[in-house]
């Protein structure tokens, strides 16, 4: 299973870009890079999902190096609403992948 | 209508209590999950199944057990609850197709005593 690492928190201020990167040295070739937000006492939402390169969707972009050691979320012009614990994840099939820490990102007025 | 539903949403139960999580889930998915989450950390896989015949160990898996009564309906059991069993439980399901997306109860708060 591929190990993820992760800050264990950020802040930032509302209207600021935000970036988390994750790393994962030992991705396998089948992994896919999974990202989910969590608010407290409710459960994970899926954010964005990639392999390669670039993904965007509504919420966020995904930024995958070459090498696919590590991987960068990005939050465009955060608001107090995006307040949450990120979580990288990778895996071939989510029965492989597994819930780190976390990232606590704290946006403030 | 929720999507992913779980009973109950709260329980207190006593050392060495048999208790019974529910899951329901009206998505139509053919894979679901149960896990735990303890204060302040990251969510732990239980058990998956990836169809009503197909039951999986996932991380911690010891002092529970689950049933996947049929393709909405999946069980998590803990036949003698102990006090380090006291988290929150969340129940999840995804499609098998190929993108990674669960989709989450709203969670069990269970405390033992």
């Amino acid at each position: 299973l591929a190990k993820t690492t992760q800050p264990i928190s950020m802040d930032s201020y509302e209207g600021q870009e935000v970036n988390i990167t994750c790393s994962h040295n030992n991705i396998a070739t089948n992994d896919y890079i999974t990202w989910y937000q969590q608010f407290p006492s409710q459960g994970p939402r899926f954010i964005i999902q990639g392999y390669k390169t670039k993904v965007t969707n509504e919420v966020a972009s995904l930024f995958i190096p070459a090498d696919r050691k590590s991987s960068t979320l990005s939050l465009p012009r955060v608001s107090l609403s995006d307040t949450a614990v990120y979580y990288c994840l990778v895996g071939a099939s989510l029965g492989d992948m597994r819930f780190g820490a976390g990232t606590r990102l704290t946006v403030k007025p | 209508d929720a999507d992913v539903t779980q009973t109950p949403r709260n329980r207190i139960t006593k050392t060495g209590k048999r208790i019974m999580l529910e899951c329901s889930q009206t998505k139509g998915h053919d894979r679901m999950y149960w896990y735990r989450q303890d204060p302040g950390l990251g969510l732990q896989l239980i058990y998956y199944s990836f169809d009503v015949k197909d039951i999986n160990k996932g991380e911690i898996s010891d002092g529970y057990s689950v049933s996947r009564q049929a393709q909405a309906k999946f069980s998590l059991s803990l036949e003698s609850a102990i006090p380090n069993q006291t988290a929150l439980y969340f129940c999840a399901t995804s499609d098998s197709g190929g993108q990674h997306e669960q989709f989450f109860g709203p969670g069990t708060r269970l405390t033992v005593l």
